[in-house]
């Protein structure tokens, strides 16, 4: 149990274009869900944290109009970035949490702008 | 703020030794702490979570302890196997469960 799954696990995009990255939690109900990002041969940042049906909370120094988060239903969230640029190559991973404070991970989306 | 630092950055050892992963971090006042495992290019897998009032997890070859007072959780991996060389990332959480800080991984390779 405990499955999260994200779509795309890969994408190349133009500069300007805008990437949208979907979460789901496959098995159970996430209330909560959590947007990182990791640079190579670093570890993950938290971007932000969503709660089904409120609005994001960003972590400092994260732009919300450049990173939009929507958490629609209790297995959904997605991230798009907006306006991509190089310097936004990363690898963006999500998490979920349930009723537990535990997290669960997908398995990550590598993204990169050219 | 909270920061967690993992010590050492990297680790090469032959299979078969047992081993020490140490993970420090400046707030003892956390909710949990998690060991996760990372292979290249992939996300997070959960390996053991430690709640503040508990002292240590075992799982199979690995154990981890924690404690809190010193700032300090270490992760023993007994019987180092090649198929364990990945980075290890330690977590802890505060401000009521809900956020995770991550340490700065150790890369592990085990080399036959």
């Amino acid at each position: 149990g405990a499955v999260v799954s994200q779509h795309p696990s890969w994408v190349i995009c133009k500069s300007g274009t805008s990437v949208k990255i979907e979460c789901r939690s496959l098995d159970f109900q996430a209330t909560t869900m959590f947007w990182y990002r990791q640079f190579p041969k670093q570890s993950l940042m938290l971007m932000a944290t969503s709660n089904e049906g409120s609005k994001a909370t960003y972590e400092q120094g994260v732009e919300k109009d450049k990173f939009l988060i929507n958490h629609a239903s209790l297995t959904l969230s997605t991230l798009t970035v907006t306006s991509a640029h190089p310097e936004d190559s990363s690898f963006y991973i999500c998490s979920a949490a349930g009723d537990t404070y535990e997290q669960y991970f997908g398995p990550g989306t590598r993204l990169t702008v050219t | 703020k909270q920061e967690v630092t993992q010590i050492p950055a990297a680790l090469s050892v032959p299979e078969g030794e047992n081993l020490v992963l140490n993970c420090s971090f400046t707030d003892s006042a956390i909710y949990n702490l998690q060991w996760f495992r990372q292979d290249p290019g992939k996300g997070l897998t959960s390996l053991l979570l430690i709640q503040s009032s508990q002292r240590e997890q075992t799982s199979g070859r690995l154990n981890a302890s924690l404690d809190k007072s010193s700032g300090r959780s270490t992760l023993y991996i007994a019987a180092s196997q090649p198929g364990d060389s990945a980075t290890y990332l330690c977590a802890d959480s505060t401000g009521g469960g809900n956020k995770l800080t991550f340490g700065t991984g150790t890369q592990l390779k085990v080399e036959l």
